[in-house]
C-alpha cells in the first residue's frame, strides 16, 4: 500500500540555523513525490517536486530536497532558516493515478 | 487564471443544517479532490472525480456528496451537518501527473 510517514510532528530551529525535514514513502516504484508549505489559515503551496532524473531538486524559496531510493525517502532542507519559514510542512505523493497521498504534517517553529 | 477558488472561506452551521461548499478551477484540470483537515490529521481524502461526470469516495466520505458536472467545478455537499464535520476543508485540482493546485480553504464550524 502507498503511504507517507512524516516521523516529526514539530520542530524548533534558531533563526540561521539549517533544516532538515523528514519524509519516508512505501510504494512499489517510483512515485512522485513533492513538499508543499502551508502559512497559518492559508491553502498549501508546492514548494518543489520530484518526478525523475536529478535526485537532488530545488524548490521556491531557497528549499531543496533529495530523492533516496534505498531508503524510501524524500527529506526537504534549508540551509538557513528565516523567521518566514515557520508553517507547516507536508510532504506528498503519488503514482500516476488518482491518488494523492499526504503526511500528518511537520510544524516548523522558528527561533529569532 | 484564477486557480482554485473556493467559497465561502468561513461558515458556522446548525446541527442537522445543510450546506454546500463551492470549488471552481479555471486550469483545465481533469482531477479534482475535496479533503479535510483536522489538527496533526494531515489531510484526508473525501471524495474524488477524474473527469467530468465521474466521481468517486475517498477515505471519509460519510456524511458528503458531490458532483462534477462541469470540468470547472466540483461541489461538495453536506447534509444534516454535525460536530464531526468540524473542519477545515480544502478543494484541490491536477492535470495528469502533475502536482495539486489547492484552494485557500474552507473554515466549517458545526455548532
Amino acid at each position: 500500500a502507498q503511504s507517507v510517514t512524516q516521523p516529526d510532528i514539530h520542530i524548533t530551529v534558531s533563526e540561521g540555523a539549517s533544516l532538515e525535514l523528514r519524509c519516508n514513502y512505501s510504494y512499489g516504484a517510483t512515485p512522485y513525490l513533492f513538499w508543499y508549505v502551508q502559512s497559518p489559515g492559508q491553502g498549501l503551496q508546492l514548494l518543489l517536486k520530484y518526478f525523475s532524473g536529478d535526485t537532488l531538486v530545488q524548490g521556491i524559496k531557497g528549499f531543496e530536497a533529495e530523492f533516496k531510493r534505498s531508503q524510501s525517502s524524500f527529506n526537504l532542507r534549508k540551509p538557513s532558516v528565516h523567521w518566514s519559514d515557520a508553517a507547516e510542512y507536508f510532504c506528498a505523493l503519488h503514482s500516476g493515478t488518482y491518488k494523492y497521498i499526504f503526511g500528518t504534517g511537520t510544524r516548523l517553529k522558528v527561533l529569532a | 487564471n484564477a486557480g482554485v477558488t473556493q467559497t465561502p472561506k468561513f461558515r458556522i452551521l446548525k446541527i442537522g443544517q445543510s450546506m454546500t461548499l463551492q470549488c471552481t478551477q479555471d486550469m483545465n484540470h481533469n482531477y479534482m479532490y475535496w479533503y479535510r483537515q483536522d489538527p496533526g490529521m494531515g489531510l484526508k481524502l473525501i471524495y474524488y472525480s477524474v473527469g467530468a461526470g465521474i466521481t468517486d469516495k475517498g477515505e471519509v466520505p460519510n456524511g458528503y456528496n458531490v458532483s462534477r458536472s462541469t470540468t470547472e467545478d466540483f461541489p461538495l455537499r453536506l447534509e444534516l451537518a454535525a460536530p464531526s464535520q468540524t473542519s477545515v476543508y480544502f478543494c484541490a485540482s491536477r492535470l495528469g501527473a502533475e502536482e495539486a493546485f489547492f484552494g485557500q480553504g474552507t473554515r466549517l464550524t458545526v455548532v
